[in-house]
């Protein structure tokens, strides 16, 4: 009974790289969220997907970033031209439903940017 | 905005000691409150989940309390351990697809 993957667990990139961070939610669970936890700062909410849409977007930084999550395979966040300030923890959960069900988490990815 | 606050954002207490944990949020139109627990360099382990129209979920030693008028929500850890020593997250959930508003979270240090 596998919990929430995500791959890889530490990712390092040079300034001007793009960054694939892979999250493969739980077994039965159609419903992907990602998050962003910067140094020192707090978890905070960047995108909501269901299988081949995505629902709410509004905590997506306007350029560089896209999330998606194909009716096959794991959800992507998609990292362009990758800076500095992009170096943080990213985490997946994923839940069987909408609102209401607790949402389950990955042990994340940390991003490095040289 | 919604936004959760966590007070105090570090505590250190005598293992057997009782803990309190402290959420507040300014907008009361929750769906559900969750709360997490963060070891370093892992992820999230959800403790508990409340549904806006409960009042209280129990698990074990923890209790959380919710009060959707004023705004709070309490973790209680009961009899504490070296091994909750970790950083406690609330958040709330929205009820319009359930995103998560965390707050800072509360590290915690139990000494032997």
């Amino acid at each position: 009974n596998a919990g929430v993957m995500q791959n890889p667990r530490h990712l390092v990139r040079r300034r001007g790289q793009e960054a694939r961070l892979r999250c493969s939610p739980m077994k039965g669970h159609s419903h992907v969220y990602w998050y962003r936890q910067l140094p020192e700062e707090g978890l905070k909410f960047m995108v909501y997907l269901q299988k081949e849409n995505i629902i709410d977007e509004s905590g997506m930084p306007k350029e560089r970033f896209s999330a998606e999550f194909p009716k096959e395979g794991p959800s992507i966040l998609r990292i362009q031209q990758v800076v500095r300030g992009d170096s943080a923890a990213y985490f997946c959960a994923s839940s069987p439903g909408g609102p209401g069900l607790p949402q389950h988490f990955g042990d994340g990815t940390r991003l490095s940017i040289l | 905005k919604q936004e959760v606050t966590q007070i105090p954002a570090a505590l250190s207490v005598p293992e057997g000691e009782n803990l309190v944990l402290n959420c507040s949020f300014t907008d009361s139109a929750i769906y559900n409150l969750q709360w997490f627990r963060q070891d370093p360099g892992k992820g999230l382990t959800s403790l508990l989940l409340i549904q806006s129209s409960q009042r209280e979920q129990t698990s074990g030693r923890l209790n959380a309390s919710l009060d959707k008028s004023s705004g709070r929500s309490t973790l209680y850890i009961a009899a504490s351990q070296p091994g909750d020593s970790a950083t406690y997250l609330c958040a709330a959930g929205e009820a319009a697809g359930n995103k998560l508003t965390f707050g800072g979270g509360t590290r915690v240090l139990v000494k032997p």
